[in-house]
């Protein structure tokens, strides 16, 4: 079955790295996606990965993706206090368009 | 410019009640979504349309039934409505897989 998991809450200091863990089940995933959410709004695509790339950075981002172990991370340099909110890890695999999402990480950023 | 704008933004009923949720892009997207957020904040897909055809259908109640008159929009109406579907229910559009856009969101809450 599809079950995409991660831990419920993270805290951290302002200027920290935060690391933020998933685990998901399905070994056919395609792409795998990280998503914010701030309160009161929608999800906000923040990156993606590919299933045949190990690691991926955007700015203060870097993701990797344990294939394997079917583990995927996102990793925030220089965490500051507008990180704080929901993130979503979520799969997918090719041509389905359908999107497994993971439990949700509520990041606190601590001044 | 709003990109993905659903109406309304609460949405207050009695159980029994028929309800509609409407959702409106304007990126020219050819796929859209509806999805349910529960209070512990699970995110799942409800249901998928391309070009107006229904291409994912999820375990849902038959009291709910998406209608998409063109592309730009799908509307979901709930039959019936039962204290269990009080939630956030998301739009989102794409045109490719790997990037959604949400809309902001419908809080239902069923009395």
């Amino acid at each position: 079955g599809e079950d995409v998991e991660q831990s419920l809450f993270l805290s951290v200091r302002e200027g920290d790295s935060s690391v933020i863990n998933c685990t998901y089940t399905d070994s056919s995933s395609t792409y795998l996606y990280w998503y914010k959410q701030e309160p009161g709004a929608g999800l906000q695509l923040l990156t993606y990965i590919f299933s045949n790339m190990d690691m991926k950075q955007d700015q203060r981002l870097t993701v990797l993706l344990n294939k394997k172990d079917k583990h995927l991370s996102l990793r925030i340099a220089d965490t500051q206090t507008g990180d704080s909110a929901i993130y979503f890890c979520a799969e997918s695999r090719a041509g389905t368009y359908k999107y497994i999402f993971g439990t949700g990480t509520r990041l606190k950023v601590l001044a | 410019d709003t990109a993905v704008s659903q109406t309304p933004k609460y949405l207050v009923t009695q159980m029994g009640n028929d309800k509609s949720i409407k959702c409106e892009q304007n990126l020219g997207h050819d796929t859209m979504y509806w999805y349910k957020q529960d209070s512990k904040k699970f995110l799942k897909i409800m249901f998928s349309y391309n070009n107006k055809e229904l291409i994912i259908n999820e375990t849902v109640p038959n009291r709910f039934s998406p209608k998409s008159p063109d592309k730009a929009h799908l509307n979901l109406h709930i039959n019936s409505l039962e204290l269990g579907d009080s939630a956030v229910y998301f739009c989102a559009s794409s045109q490719v897989e790997l990037e959604q856009f949400f809309g902001p969101g419908t809080r239902l809450t069923v009395l």
